[in-house]
């Protein structure tokens, strides 16, 4: 199974709003609801951001939400902080010997 | 507070072998799916091994089957990833990451990576 589409890169100005997207198939992203979205800052491990499209963990600022539309998944992240400059990967379940398929990743930059 | 600490990792050549442990606290460790991620030098996220022990249930990546095996130590609350046959490609820093409940492809936890370098 092929990993999911992501965009290289999105920027955005503090106080903005950016959208990453995420694009699978029907077998991953269309076929259920557990995508799962990850920030990661250079040199650190993987941070849950959003689970199950749009829920979020405890912690996780409301800043930050998800959706999904078809075969494609979004991460919006609005009221940018310069904090929220990290790499960005998407992730989802596709079937009993695909369990986690992540994207390329998106590296955010906020300018 | 739930830890997850990886060790073992290192640089071996091609065809050698290496062993990965992930050292666990804070949650009943038979209760929650365990996974081994990496990360290529530079590069995304990879899934490549899965574990659930409540139910004995294993999967491993394409990539990687056949040559590596994930196991658990109840009575040490540990996770290992045994590689053999190691190859270039399979250069990178080695997450290991527990479930976030009763979903899938959610990761809430995650150790702080361990690298492995194969290299002639």
């Amino acid at each position: 199974q092929s990993a999911l589409t992501q965009p290289r890169s999105v920027s955005g100005s503090p106080g903005q709003s950016v959208t990453i997207s995420c694009t699978g198939t029907s077998s991953d992203i269309g076929g259920y609801n557990f995508v799962s979205w990850y920030q990661q800052h250079p040199g650190k491990a993987p941070k849950l951001m959003i689970y199950d499209v749009r829920k979020r963990p405890s912690g996780v600022p409301d800043r930050f939400s998800g959706s999904k539309s078809g075969n494609t998944a979004s991460l919006t992240i609005s009221g940018l902080q310069p904090e929220d400059e990290a790499d960005y990967y998407c992730c989802s379940y596709g079937g009993s010997y695909h369990l986690a398929i992540f994207g390329g990743g998106t590296k955010l930059t906020v300018l | 507070e739930v830890q997850l600490v990886e060790s073992g990792g290192g640089l071996v050549q091609p065809g050698e072998s290496l062993r990965l442990s992930c050292a666990v606290s804070g949650f009943t460790f038979s209760s929650h799916a365990m996974i081994w991620v990496r990360q290529a030098p530079g590069k995304g996220l990879e899934w490549i091994s899965y574990i659930r022990p409540a139910t004995d249930t294993i999967y491993y990546a394409d990539s990687v089957k056949g040559r590596f095996t994930i196991s658990t130590d109840d009575a040490k609350n540990s996770l290992s990833l045994q590689m053999n046959s190691l190859r270039v490609e399979d250069t990178g820093v080695y997450f290991c990451a527990r479930d976030h409940g009763s979903s899938w492809a959610s990761f809430a936890y995650w150790g702080q990576g361990s690298l492995v370098t194969v290299s002639s």
